[in-house]
């Protein structure tokens, strides 16, 4: 089966450190990998994306790359803000049989960031 | 526009209550999902709705019964809930099963 495994947090950094949250996965196929980022009481909102091997997702200054040779997808960004203090949760989805319309998530990193 | 509203935003109920949670979204999208999801821990997906028909149903217990009643809108209704049914509960969307999935900023939820 599908399955997302993220690096243990929470990670502690401070502000305009640099930041690698590492995730890597288990799937048949070809799947659709995510980052996901959950604010403090809300729901989650979709940070950036990649469909296909060698793909790189970027947004907010956040940028992930689509490794099929070693299964990954870690996320990175050049200087971290205290408004990116949060739970980052990567996840999958694969494009049918059985798991169609599922999303396989990660255990979710909390990071912190100190002024 | 890339909203999903959910209402109520915090739900306090009693184990004999019945109560609904209302999700709504105008993007075209259709599917529409369910999910709870405890503290420190990742969403659990609940139910899956593929063009207004229940495609997915995780094994939920039948307290929690879910409705699309158009292609707009997803209900979950709410029955003799336990205390351990407290949760965030999350609704979101795709264009179709296979794309990103949207999604709102959840109902808070406490059985009493």
């Amino acid at each position: 089966g599908n399955s997302v495994t993220q690096m243990e947090g929470p990670v502690t950094l401070s502000e305009e450190a640099f930041l690698t949250i590492n995730c890597t996965y288990t799937a048949t196929g070809y799947p659709s990998l995510f980052w996901y980022v959950q604010y403090p009481g809300e729901g989650l909102q979709l940070l950036l994306k990649a469909t296909k091997a060698d793909d790189k997702g970027s947004n907010k200054g956040f940028e992930a790359t689509y490794r099929k040779e070693t299964t990954s997808f870690h996320l990175e960004k050049g200087s971290v803000q205290v408004s990116d203090s949060a739970v980052y949760f990567c996840a999958l989805k694969n494009a049918g049989g059985t798991s169609y319309g599922k999303l396989t998530f990660g255990q979710g990193t909390i990071l912190t960031v100190h002024p | 526009d890339t909203e999903v509203t959910q209402t109520p935003k915090h739900l306090v109920m009693g184990m004999t209550n019945k109560k609904s949670l209302k999700c709504e979204q105008h993007m075209g999208h259709r599917a529409m999902y369910w999910y709870k999801q405890k503290a420190k821990k990742p969403p659990e997906l609940m139910f899956v709705y593929s063009y207004e028909k229940l495609s997915i149903n995780e094994s939920v217990p039948s307290r929690f019964s879910p409705e699309c009643p158009n292609s707009s809108l997803l209900n979950l209704h709410l029955h003799a809930l336990q205390p351990e049914d407290s949760a965030l509960y999350l609704c979101a969307s795709s264009p179709t099963g296979l794309e990103e999935q949207y999604f709102g900023p959840g109902t808070r939820l406490t059985v009493t």
